[in-house]
This record gives C-alpha cells, sequence and structure tokens, in this order.
C-alpha cells in the first residue's frame, strides 16, 4: 500500500529565516506530487504540483520554492521566512491521470 | 480562472440527511471531487464524479450535473463523526490538479 509522510508537524520559525519542509511518498512510482497552504479555517490553495523528478510548476508567486530530487521526495523551501507564510502546509500525491490525491498529516507553520 | 461556491456552514441533526451543494466555473473541466476534513487533520478523499449522475458509497452520495455546472454531496444518517469541513474540488485533468472551495463547516448535533 501506499503511504506518504511529511515533516515535521509542527514548526516556529523566526521571521527571516529559511524554511525546508520534506514529503516522501512510499509504494507507488511516479506519482504527481502537490504543496498546498491552508490558511486556518480557509481552504485549500494549491502552491506547486510536479510529475516528474526535476519538473516543477509553480501556481503563485510567492516567498517559496519546491524541489524534486527524486522520484518520490518533494520538498518545500524558502530563503527567507514572512509572517504571511505562516499556515498549514498539505503534501499529496496522486496516480498519473488519477483523480484521487491523498494527503500527509500537514505542517503546522508558525512565524514569529 | 476557476471558482467554486458551497455554504460556509451547515448543522444537522444526528441521524439526519444533509446535502451540501456546489457550484462552480471553471476551464477544462474533467470531475468533481469531494474531500472531508476533521479539525487539525489532512483532507480525506471521498468521492468523485466525472459523468452527470449519483454516486454512491455507503453513507456518502455525490452527485453531479455538468449543463447546471453543480454537484452536492448527500450524507444519511449522520453521526456525530461526520462533523469536520467538506471541500468540493474540480479536477481539470492537466497534472491531476485540483481547484478546491473554500469548505463547508458540518457540525452533527445531539
Amino acid at each position: 500500500s501506499q503511504t506518504i509522510h511529511q515533516w515535521p508537524a509542527t514548526l516556529v520559525q523566526p521571521v527571516g529565516s529559511p524554511l525546508s519542509l520534506e514529503c516522501t511518498v512510499e509504494g507507488t512510482s511516479n506519482p504527481n506530487l502537490y504543496w498546498y497552504r491552508q490558511a486556518a479555517g480557509r481552504g485549500l490553495q494549491l502552491l506547486f504540483y510536479s510529475v516528474g523528478i526535476g519538473q516543477i510548476s509553480s501556481e503563485v508567486p510567492q516567498n517559496l520554492s519546491a524541489s524534486r530530487p527524486q522520484d518520490r521526495q518533494f520538498i518545500l523551501s524558502s530563503k527567507k521566512l514572512l509572517l504571511s507564510d505562516s499556515g498549514f502546509y498539505l503534501c499529496a500525491w496522486s496516480k498519473p491521470g488519477g483523480w484521487a490525491q491523498h494527503f500527509g498529516d500537514g505542517t503546522r507553520l508558525s512565524i514569529l | 480562472g476557476q471558482s467554486l461556491e458551497q455554504p460556509s456552514e451547515v448543522t444537522a441533526v444526528e441521524g439526519a440527511i444533509v446535502q451540501i451543494n456546489c457550484t462552480y466555473q471553471t476551464s477544462g473541466f474533467y470531475g468533481l471531487s469531494w474531500y472531508q476534513q476533521h479539525d487539525g487533520g489532512a483532507p480525506t478523499f471521498l468521492s468523485y464524479n466525472g459523468l452527470d449522475g449519483l454516486e454512491e458509497t455507503g453513507r456518502f452520495s455525490s452527485f453531479l450535473s455538468r449543463s447546471d455546472s453543480y454537484g452536492y454531496l448527500l450524507l444519511q444518517e449522520l453521526q456525530m463523526k461526520d462533523s469536520a469541513s467538506y471541500f468540493c474540488a474540480v479536477y481539470t485533468g492537466t497534472a491531476s490538479k485540483l481547484t478546491f472551495g473554500t469548505g463547508t463547516r458540518l457540525q452533527v448535533t445531539l
């Protein structure tokens, strides 16, 4: 069976510090991978998606970047965090051509 | 662009039936999905409608009308554990991307 791991679960960072969130998927090959952000009480905003190694598409211009160094690894980064980067970050995967996305447990990021 | 509208909150009594509506405006529409999210948790996939009509999965059913750009999620025999946020999401086919609605918070009461 397929599993998705996302860490850390919670993170408190000062403004201006760097960020690296990691997501890995097991039990499947060549998944589509996604990073979302969810503000409190709001919907999910797609930040980045990837259909293969090194292939990253950005949905919203912002202070963040994503990378996919391996087939089942997806990383969300920032060089300098802003207060507005606070939120609940979710990684998800889907089979190529599949309609169901499967989410990790998320990272709750607070910027101080 | 894509936009989805769903009610922000719905309250229903345990054992009752509730319907959560979703209307959408989008290009490149392939289908409509529904996700459930409990407070503090991650969204989980509930259903997908690629064709018009009703899809049933246990106590949950989902309906799609492409001509009306409309769908709904029907929850029957409500249980307290169904209290959660429910999101409709448009599937565009491109990289299996989803555009999510703003969510409907369902509160089930005794």
